[in-house]
């Protein structure tokens, strides 16, 4: 299957601080990427929609303002955490899909620990 | 969106068949059912899709209910490497322009040696 890639697999900051998660498609261009949340011991929860060279869509209850989603090419999409506070610790997974294909491809996730 | 429910966590013994059921009542007729698996500390994985009718591949295999209602997953042989949590998810037709993925709490499910 497709390989999908992130970066960094952890990351510790500081409260206050931002941090980038990165995810690449590595073997096909990625039309749509979504970005998902997962809490301890909790299902995924679908944060956002990203099409490549457009607005990301923002599920109800996600701040846009504090997750920016990039999606600059057919191969990246950037989430950025602004302003960490702890309660954004979590696992944070993409995954992305090509025109045509039935399913998903997911990243192997990010964890977000913020102190 | 239409929702799906299964029971938190299931126990089976290895090498033995387990059937992970799945109910959608609210599905609509054109509503693809998916079956992801997430082991510990990593994304989902695919596992097996269908429509109406049965389905297997190298993984499991996928019974569908008639009325579409409800589903099943099997893996035929449990090993300790299925130990995962599984997700059922409906998916609309690509027609209607969206493929986003609603995942509902998954079963658990543990696996004995």
């Amino acid at each position: 299957g497709a390989v999908v890639s992130q970066h960094p697999s952890w990351v510790i900051c500081k409260s206050g601080t931002s941090v980038k998660i990165e995810c690449r498609s590595l073997d096909f261009q990625a039309t749509t990427m979504f970005w998902y949340r997962q809490f301890p011991k909790q299902s995924l929860m679908l944060m956002a929609t990203s099409n490549e060279g457009s607005k990301a869509t923002y599920e109800q209850g996600v701040e846009k303002d504090k997750f920016l989603i990039n999606h600059a090419s057919l191969t990246l999409s950037t989430l950025t955490v602004t302003s960490a506070h702890p309660e954004d610790s979590s696992f944070y997974i993409c995954s992305t899909r090509t025109s045509g294909s039935y399913e998903q491809y997911f990243g192997p996730g990010t964890r977000l620990t913020v102190t | 969106d239409a929702k799906t429910t299964q029971p938190n966590s299931m126990e089976s013994n290895e090498e033995e068949p387990v059937h992970l059921p799945c109910n959608h009542s609210t599905i609509s007729g054109t509503d693809y059912i998916h079956w992801y698996r997430q082991l510990p500390s990593q994304g989902p994985e695919y596992v097996i899709h269908g429509l109406t009718s049965n389905v297997n591949n190298r993984m499991a295999s996928l019974a569908i209910a008639e009325d579409r209602k409800s589903s099943t997953l099997i893996l035929h042989r449990a090993t300790l490497r299925d130990a995962a949590v599984y997700y059922c998810i409906l998916r609309p037709p690509s027609t209607s322009g969206t493929y986003k993925y609603i995942f509902g709490t998954g079963t658990r499910l543990k696996v004995l040696a």
